[in-house]
């Protein structure tokens, strides 16, 4: 099993609609989970770290289940400049040290 | 954005060649990663360094050679390459280290784009 899983999509919405992105992760001790979002032919860049308790960001919202292991990324009101790949990136430390595991991402495309 | 700068931007390289991919970070970070991105694949971590020291390899061929010489730059070495090592190559730093706890943010280069032939 891959220690990070994604659906790869591509996720074709229309603007204004709301998508939701799902990531899972396999191993327990994994300590910090984040949303990083890559551009094509870009690098990767943060969008938002995942707390336990959820966070939200504008139209971005972000959720952790631990017991289930898995962590969430709701878009909202979904604009053209959000059409790009998200990636999931799940960390633990290890000898004092990251140890970062990223998933395939998923592709989401927003159409006018 | 110049926090993470990559050298060079494109490489193509045949089987004999050597070459090297030059990363710089300009965040005072003390932590420098190497990524190997191929089509349909997830980003793979190729190797850390933490205070100049490696402290990750993940099983990756010796045909690729990391050397840091300081907190700041960080390269890849290449030699004798197979045509499956094309991909895009992505250095990260972050402020790590024994005192993390993990939620550290990653700050991307632009990559290098290699193509083997």
């Amino acid at each position: 099993r891959k220690e990070v899983e994604q659906d790869p999509g591509p996720f074709n919405v229309p603007e204004g609609a709301t998508v939701a992105f799902n990531c899972t992760y396999s191993n327990s001790a994994s300590q910090s989970f984040f949303w990083y979002r890559q551009d094509c032919r870009k690098e990767p860049k943060l969008l938002m770290s995942v707390y336990s308790s959820g966070n939200e960001d504008g139209r971005f919202t972000a959720q952790l289940n631990r017991a289930s292991q898995y962590i969430s990324l709701l878009i909202r009101d979904s604009k053209l400049s959000d059409s790009a790949t998200y990636l999931c990136v799940v960390n633990r430390v290890s000898g004092g040290y990251q140890k970062v595991t990223f998933g395939t991402g998923t592709k989401l495309q927003v159409i006018p | 954005e110049t926090g993470v700068t990559q050298t060079p931007r494109h490489l193509v390289m045949g089987m004999t060649n050597k070459k090297s991919l030059k990363c710089e970070q300009h965040l005072g970070h003390n932590a420098m990663y190497w990524y190997k991105q191929s089509a349909k694949k997830p980003l793979e971590l190729m190797f850390v360094y933490n205070f100049k020291e490696q402290t990750e390899n993940n099983s990756v061929p010796s045909r690729f050679s990391p050397e840091c010489p300081n907190s700041s730059h960080l390269f890849l070495h290449l030699h004798t390459l197979q045509p499956e090592d094309s991909a895009l190559y992505l250095c990260a730093s972050s402020q790590d280290g024994p005192a993390g706890d993990g939620w550290e943010t990653q700050y991307f280069g632009p990559g290098t784009r290699l193509l083997v032939l």
